[in-house]
């Protein structure tokens, strides 16, 4: 089976220009998690979803960034503007069922904001 | 509020020799606790985890972690180094109920000398 899929790889964008992540779940996981990793503040938990729907985005750093799941395979993570401190890699990971199952990630989207 | 805590941000080991990374955890309910291994350029991969049942939990590679809930531990070891061991590791905790938050510790990166 195909694991967690994102696009791009690697995104290297001026300040001020929007930046769209994508990412495709495991067909048939539930759940779906935004994370971000950053050499000073590690791995955080943006916004994750339950069944298409956002259920806790207290992550999110501010108005400036935005997800949405449209349908079960798919989501976006969105920032608009972009700074230089959104640099990070931005990780997509899913998961089937309760809070004890494995959870599943993508090999990541390394933003670049210049 | 649960917070987990590796001791050591890098740990160097001779190839053959004993692997300990250590993780402690806090949590005000009994906890899922995981560890990750993250490869250079790579998304996080999970070699193990303590949901319920037998403390002393083996994963891939060879790893095993024992959860001590007296000490609030959940140290990863390994009895003999291989230089494919070197990766960043990560300790993980989330709660034993309908949070799905996953929450990482810092990261101890293995270096394994030859």
């Amino acid at each position: 089976d195909a694991g967690v899929i994102q696009s791009p790889r690697h995104e290297v964008t001026e300040m001020g220009q929007e930046v769209t992540l994508r990412c495709k779940p495991i067909s048939g996981h539930d759940y779906l998690f935004w994370y971000r990793q950053t050499m000073m503040r590690g791995l955080e938990l943006l916004i994750y979803f339950n069944n298409n729907v956002p259920i806790d985005d207290s992550g999110m750093p501010e108005d400036r960034f935005s997800a949405k799941m449209p349908n079960a395979s798919f989501s976006t993570l969105k920032i608009q503007p972009s700074e230089p401190r959104d640099s990070a890699v931005y990780f997509c990971a899913s998961s089937l069922g309760s809070s004890g199952n494995t959870i599943y990630f993508g090999e990541g989207s390394w933003l670049t904001v210049v | 509020a649960q917070s987990v805590t590796q001791l050591g941000s890098h740990v160097s080991v001779s190839e053959g020799a004993l692997v300990l990374l250590r993780c402690n955890y806090s949590s005000s309910v009994p906890p899922y606790l995981f560890w990750y291994v993250q490869y250079p350029n790579q998304g996080l991969q999970l070699l193990l985890k303590y949901t319920t049942g037998a403390t002393l939990v083996k994963g891939i590679n060879g790893f095993e972690a024992e959860f001590k809930k007296s000490e609030t531990s959940f140290h990863l070891t390994k009895p003999s180094a291989h230089m494919s061991d070197a990766a960043e590791y990560f300790c993980a905790v989330t709660r034993m109920d309908s949070s799905y938050k996953l929450i990482f510790g810092s990261g101890t990166r293995l270096l394994v000398r030859p």
